[in-house]
Parts: C-alpha cells; sequence; structure tokens
C-alpha cells in the first residue's frame, strides 16, 4: 500500500520567515496530494491541495509544490505568524474515488516565535 | 453551512465493553471516512462509506465497524474495547466525486 514520509518532524521558525515541509509517497498511481492544518482540540482542516497534473499551486501565504518523478511534494508558507503555529499533516490517495482512504504523514508540528 | 458534527466528543469507556461514535456530514456530503488518530501511529484510515455502502476499509480487525445511514450519518462501532483503542476518531466528509475532504472535531475515547 502507500506509505508517505514526512519531514521534518518538528519546526521551529521566527515570525516573519518561511517554513518548508516535505513529504514523499511510495505509490506512483496517487494523484491527489492536500495538505492539512491541525490546531489543539480541533479536527484537520484542508488549507491546499495538489493533483498530478499540476506543479505548483500558490495561495496567498501558501504554496504546494509537486514533483511526480522522484515522487515528493512541498509545503511552503512564507512571512510566518504566531497563528500558523499548528501541526501539518500532508496525504495522498489515488483519485476521486479513493480520495476518502487518504494516506498521511506522520505531521509537522511547526512553531512560529514571536 | 453548518461543519461536520461529531457526538459525543468525549467518552471514557472500559475494556472489553462497546462503543458507538457519530458523524454528521456537511448538508450535501454523501460520503463518510473514518480515521484513527494517535500519538504513536498518526493518521490511519478505518473505512470509508458513500450512498450506505462500504466503498473502502483500512486494515483495522473486525472489532471495528461502520454503517451509514438514508441521510448519510454514519455511526462506527468498536466491540470488545482495548487499552490500545485509546486515541480520537476523526471523521471526514466530501460530496461524493470531490476529492476535498472536510473534518469533525473528532471523539476522543479513553478505554480504561
Amino acid at each position: 500500500g502507500e506509505n508517505v514520509e514526512q519531514h521534518p518532524s518538528t519546526l521551529s521558525v521566527q515570525e516573519g520567515d518561511s517554513a518548508v515541509i516535505k513529504c514523499t509517497y511510495s505509490d506512483s498511481a496517487s494523484n491527489y496530494f492536500p495538505w492539512y492544518k491541525q490546531e489543539l482540540g480541533k479536527g484537520p482542516q484542508l488549507i491546499i491541495d495538489i493533483r498530478s497534473n499540476v506543479g505548483e499551486k500558490k495561495d496567498q501565504r501558501i504554496a504546494v509544490t509537486l514533483n511526480k518523478t522522484a515522487k515528493h511534494f512541498s509545503l511552503h508558507i512564507t512571512e510566518t505568524q504566531p497563528e500558523d503555529s499548528a501541526v501539518y499533516f500532508c496525504a495522498a490517495s489515488r483519485d476521486n474515488t479513493n480520495a476518502g482512504k487518504s494516506t498521511f504523514g506522520d505531521g509537522t508540528t511547526l512553531t512560529v516565535k514571536p | 453551512k453548518a461543519g461536520v458534527t461529531q457526538t459525543p466528543r468525549y467518552l471514557i469507556k472500559t475494556r472489553g465493553q462497546q462503543v458507538t461514535l457519530s458523524c454528521s456530514p456537511i448538508s450535501g456530503h454523501r460520503s463518510v471516512s473514518w480515521y484513527q488518530q494517535t500519538p504513536g501511529q498518526g493518521l490511519q484510515f478505518l473505512f470509508e462509506y458513500f450512498s450506505e455502502t462500504q466503498r473502502n476499509k483500512g486494515n483495522f480487525p473486525g472489532r471495528f465497524s461502520g454503517r451509514q445511514f438514508s441521510n448519510s450519518r454514519s455511526e462506527m462501532n468498536v466491540s470488545t474495547l482495548e487499552l490500545g483503542d485509546s486515541a480520537l476518531y476523526l471523521c471526514a466528509t466530501r460530496q461524493g466525486a470531490s476529492y476535498e475532504q472536510y473534518f469533525g472535531p473528532g471523539t476522543r475515547l479513553t478505554v480504561t
């Protein structure tokens, strides 16, 4: 089955700096790669996603890049703010029929210091 | 639009008991997936229901089961609880053919 590895497990940055989280996946048939943010006491919230026919997607301060050949994708957060502090998860799934059966990375705890 | 609702939010059970958790999806969402989140294993997929049928299943023992009703609400049941079943159980819903999943706040189950 699919295996998703996520690095680093913890990341601490100064407010205003950039943060990068990387994930690799094993199943070459995977083609949907979402990123989730989980705050304390809440469920994961979808923040951005990318499909395999796109190399990069940006939404304000957040961007995701995908390299299908190398089977890795990354989350980039620019101009970090204290409210960005949370646990971030990457995930992968094959197609829209199986998007409800996602494989998740182990999560990255991001701390943004004021 | 109301979000995904999970009840109860917290639950304490004893080993050997059984438990039923409930998930009410966003209006119009017909797919409901269940995940188990633990510090050691992360987020692991349990099963997905669509139109009252199980569409996908993860690698959990038969003690874990689920069902979906005609109004798309879903329940999951865990029988003969073990200490290792202590976890945050999350449900995620989506429209049938879409990719995006929307998670509920979870049910925190503690087995003593």
